[in-house]
């Protein structure tokens, strides 16, 4: 597709389960970033990918998060035990060289997780 | 740290109104700052950026934003609004993290 795409949309899990939720970039996009949107707040910055670079992980809020990325394209972000707290959108978006902060991201439409 | 502020939780204007969302970054070296609009059910929409160069930058959807470094502000204007420009809008600065603003929600009046 010509877009960024998520799966899923939606996500309901139980408290303590694990979940993954999936990224597919626009293609030839070497940058890839998630980040997490609670109700009524703005963007929380997760993790950046560049290229074949050590991810920034700086934003993830505890080691029960985690994310890959396979072959350069496709990321997975993993919440390991989910808490209640953890519903939010999770939202990704990619660009094209992620250079210096200046690359325009281009964002999917999200994946909503609720934990119950 | 690196923050960015949208200090108008909720705007709500009549259609034809004039429009300023405002906008505030602390971030001290050169900010990458761009204005997004989420509308419901949608994802980001890139309405502007600005890196460098001219302070006033016109966008889509016939947005413009004025950068002022002695203010540490970028607002975020449109001369008349439309009711398909209800929306939730964010600020954000790449300058050294990737920071968003909390948001402002905009409503627009028949």
């Amino acid at each position: 597709g010509a877009g960024v795409s998520q799966s899923p949309s939606n996500k309901v899990t139980e408290k303590g389960k694990d979940v993954e939720l999936r990224c597919d970039p626009i293609s030839g996009h070497t940058a890839l970033y998630w980040y997490r949107q609670s109700l009524g707040q703005g963007l929380e910055f997760l993790i950046y990918f560049q290229g074949n670079s050590a991810p920034d992980k700086s934003g993830l809020p505890s080691d029960r998060f985690s994310a890959e990325r396979t072959g350069g394209s496709v990321s997975t972000l993993t919440i390991q035990r989910t808490q209640q707290e953890d519903s939010a959108v999770y939202l990704c978006a990619s660009s094209l060289v992620g250079a210096g902060g200046s690359d325009e991201q281009f964002f999917g439409p999200g994946t909503r997780l609720t934990v119950l | 740290a690196q923050s960015v502020t949208q200090p108008d939780i909720h705007i709500t204007v009549s259609e034809g109104a004039s429009l300023e969302l405002r906008c505030n970054y602390s971030y001290g070296a050169t900010p990458y700052l761009f204005w997004y609009v989420q509308s419901p059910g949608q994802g980001l929409q890139l309405l502007l950026k600005y890196f460098s160069g001219d302070t006033l930058v016109q966008g889509i959807k016939g947005f413009e934003a004025e950068f002022k470094r002695s203010q540490s502000s970028f607002n975020l204007r449109k001369p008349s609004v439309h009711w398909s420009d209800a929306a939730e809008y964010f600020c954000a600065d790449y300058g050294q993290n990737f920071v968003f603003g909390p948001g402002t929600r905009l409503s627009v009046l028949p």
